[in-house]
């Protein structure tokens, strides 16, 4: 099962890019990658997820090199409401039961 | 939109007393999951569901059940509750295993 590391928190400041990487030295072939956001009292929410190069969407990019043992979840110019927990997950094409949240990086925002 | 609906949002329940925690979907989402998060931690997978009538441990199902007798619900039974299942339960579902997962607001669990 692939194991993920993730920073325990970061700081940063309204307006900056905010890099977030997960190390998942084990990450097996079939394996993806998934990032959530957590505010507190709320379930999960889905940001990004990808297998491989670069993926972006509307609110964030993926970069996922080529020996695949990590990612890096980047924000663009964040603000206030970015502040939250972020998980990386590395989850199984094959089985559901495979799947594993890191503990999170615990994001704060200043103005 | 309800998504994810879980029920009830909090709930106290004394040692060895059992409880249903209920999951309903709205999304016909093939699979569904229940996790538990400890305060700080991360989520842990207790059980989840690749359709009715299908369902299988994940890393923590010790001293927890499910059924999945349709494709909407999936219901978390707590036999004999216990001090160390004071947790906050998180519900989701997702189309196939490798689509990303909708949440629910969890169940705030303590047992006294």
């Amino acid at each position: 099962l692939a194991k993920t590391t993730q920073p325990i928190s970061m700081d940063s400041y309204e307006g900056q890019e905010v890099n977030i990487t997960c190390s998942h030295n084990n990450i097996a072939t079939n394996d993806y990658i998934t990032w959530y956001q957590q505010f507190p009292s709320q379930g999960p929410r889905f940001i990004i997820q990808g297998y491989k190069t670069k993926v972006t969407n509307e609110v964030a990019s993926l970069f996922i090199p080529a020996d695949r043992k990590s990612s890096t979840l980047s924000l663009p110019r964040v603000s206030l409401s970015d502040t939250a927990v972020y998980y990386c997950l590395v989850g199984d094409n094959s089985s559901a039961s495979k799947i594993i949240f890191g503990s999170g990086t615990r994001l704060s925002i200043r103005p | 939109n309800a998504g994810v609906t879980q029920t009830p949002k909090f709930r106290i329940l004394k040692i060895g007393q059992s409880m249903t925690l209920q999951c309903t979907q709205d999304m016909n989402h093939n699979y569904m999951y229940w996790y538990r998060q400890d305060p700080g931690m991360g989520l842990k997978l207790i059980y989840y569901s690749v359709g009715a009538g299908i369902t299988d441990k994940g890393e923590v199902p010790n001293g927890y059940n499910v059924s999945r007798s349709t494709t909407e619900d999936f219901p978390l039974r707590l036999e004999l509750a216990a001090p160390s299942q004071t947790s906050v339960y998180f519900c989701a579902s997702s189309r196939t295993v490798n689509q990303p997962q909708h949440f629910g607001d969890g169940t705030r669990l303590s047992i006294l």
